[in-house]
């Protein structure tokens, strides 16, 4: 089965940049997607399309791709950035897979 | 408001039944996919099916093929989650979601959740 890899644990001191890497076997030609989820919370798109913003998330964070990797990136990290990141995309037999998730602690 | 509202879930126990509701608010069910995605306790996000209203098409993770399935309701604003001979593995927290418009994969409307404990 496809799997994406995720680091388990990103720490970023208040108003540096976080990044998280998101790994899979020919993830280059796939749509990547990004949620966030807070403790006893849903999760919350946060990028869809590798790099496309839905428009209620702030501008600090923003998605990339080169190879088979992408990345979330959040910049001017805020502790309410605080909270588990899971990347996403689909295989060949339209199964959507979810990376394995980093938790992201804002120091 | 755009919103799911999710209900149903307990214990249960190992070879018995559950159905999950997932109801649409602010959109009607048959323009969309909407995806189950299950959370056990400490881990991590599992898809686990998707239906599509306009294709009538449902894809799944291999482990509950022939066990989970869907159906809807005439008013098309509800649909269920059927699950049948549920195993100890199948317990977990249960997210219904909207597949958006532009790439179904795209996750944009979450339920609230409802959880379902498989145990004797």
């Amino acid at each position: 089965s496809y799997e994406l890899t995720q680091p388990p644990s990103v720490s970023v001191s208040p108003g540096q940049t976080a990044s998280i890497t998101c790994s899979g076997d020919k993830l280059g030609p796939r749509y990547v997607s990004w949620y966030q989820q807070k403790p006893g919370q849903s999760p919350v798109l946060v990028i869809y399309q590798d790099t496309n913003r839905p428009s209620q998330i702030p501008e600090r964070f923003s998605g990339s791709k080169s190879g088979n990797t992408a990345t979330l990136t959040i910049r001017g990290t805020q502790a309410m950035d605080e909270a588990d990141y899971y990347c996403q995309t689909w295989d060949s037999n339209s199964a959507c897979v979810f990376g394995t998730g980093t938790k992201v602690t804002v120091l | 408001e755009v919103q799911l509202v999710q209900s149903g879930g307990g214990l249960v126990q190992p070879g018995r039944s559950l159905r999950l509701s997932c109801t649409a608010s602010g959109f009607t069910l048959d323009d969309c996919v909407i995806h189950w995605v299950r959370q056990a306790p400490g881990k991590g996000l599992e898809w686990v099916l998707n239906f599509n209203w306009k294709r009538g098409t449902l894809d799944s993770v291999d482990s509950v093929k022939g066990r989970f399935t869907i159906s809807r309701d005439n008013s098309r604003k509800s649909m269920y989650l059927q699950m049948n001979r549920l195993r100890p593995e199948d317990t977990a927290l249960y997210y219904c979601a909207r597949g958006s418009s532009s790439n179904y994969f795209d996750m944009d409307v979450w339920g609230q959740g409802t959880t379902v404990t498989v145990s004797s």
